[in-house]
């Protein structure tokens, strides 16, 4: 297993702010993935965060609204820019275990966007 | 492309009940297979997986078996409790390509009763 941990847990934002959530874990990784679980809803992958290169976005989402960092195998961050009320989510990291493809999450990030 | 479809819930059962979520898929090749729980206020956790077909995941009384010929995965339980009350993810990895992916289904919340 691994632990990741996940800052910050939840947070309030305005409209139009920008906010980083940062994600650590005790091992080193190759990938780390981050999603988004909307209100109700289920888990969405935005990217694949790679260590020495940019981030692989799913379709729907780009790297001007969710630019994401990873200088380092136990490290990533990913900041949700300019933020409305639809990016009220709980935002999740998360890593893959190599062979089986199971994943492993953190806690998530809750936002809420007022 | 790959999709997971549940059973939407919520699903309201009396303690020491009999539990069946419904979970199929729709994959290429031969996924993983996995049930996440989500507790209240918590993040995701592994429940259970099943890598290949026949294969039975199982953890905390929890049950699901992965069918091929039916292309379903369906999370059983002999005896619930109140403490079982969880939104349950199914979800497929796909590990094709250089990342594998998860595809959640939409959760099924579960409320069980005394």
């Amino acid at each position: 297993s691994a632990v990741i941990s996940q800052k910050p847990s939840r947070d309030i934002c305005q409209r139009g702010t920008s906010l980083t959530i940062q994600c650590q874990v005790d091992s080193q990784v190759t990938m780390m993935f981050w999603y988004r679980q909307q209100p109700g809803q289920s888990l969405t992958l935005i990217a694949t965060a790679n260590q020495g290169s940019e981030a692989t976005y799913e379709s729907g989402f780009v790297i001007d609204k969710f630019p994401i960092s990873r200088p380092n195998l136990t490290f990533s961050t990913l900041t949700v820019s300019n933020m409305s009320p639809e990016d009220s989510s709980i935002y999740l990291c998360s890593l893959r275990v190599v062979g089986t493809g199971e994943l492993f999450f953190g806690e998530g990030s809750r936002l809420t966007v007022l | 492309g790959n999709s997971v479809t549940q059973m939407e819930g919520p699903v309201t059962l009396s303690e020491e009940a009999f539990l069946t979520i419904n979970c199929t898929y729709t994959a290429t090749g031969y996924p993983s297979l996995f049930w996440y729980v989500q507790y209240p206020g918590e993040g995701l956790q592994l429940l259970l997986k099943a890598t290949k077909a026949d294969d039975k995941g199982s953890n905390k009384g929890f049950e699901a078996t992965y069918r091929k010929e039916t292309t379903s995965f369906h999370l059983e339980k002999g005896s619930v409790q109140v403490s079982d009350s969880a939104v349950y993810f199914c979800a497929l990895s796909d590990l094709t390509g250089t990342a594998s992916k998860l595809t959640f289904g939409t959760g099924t919340r579960l409320q069980v009763t005394l």
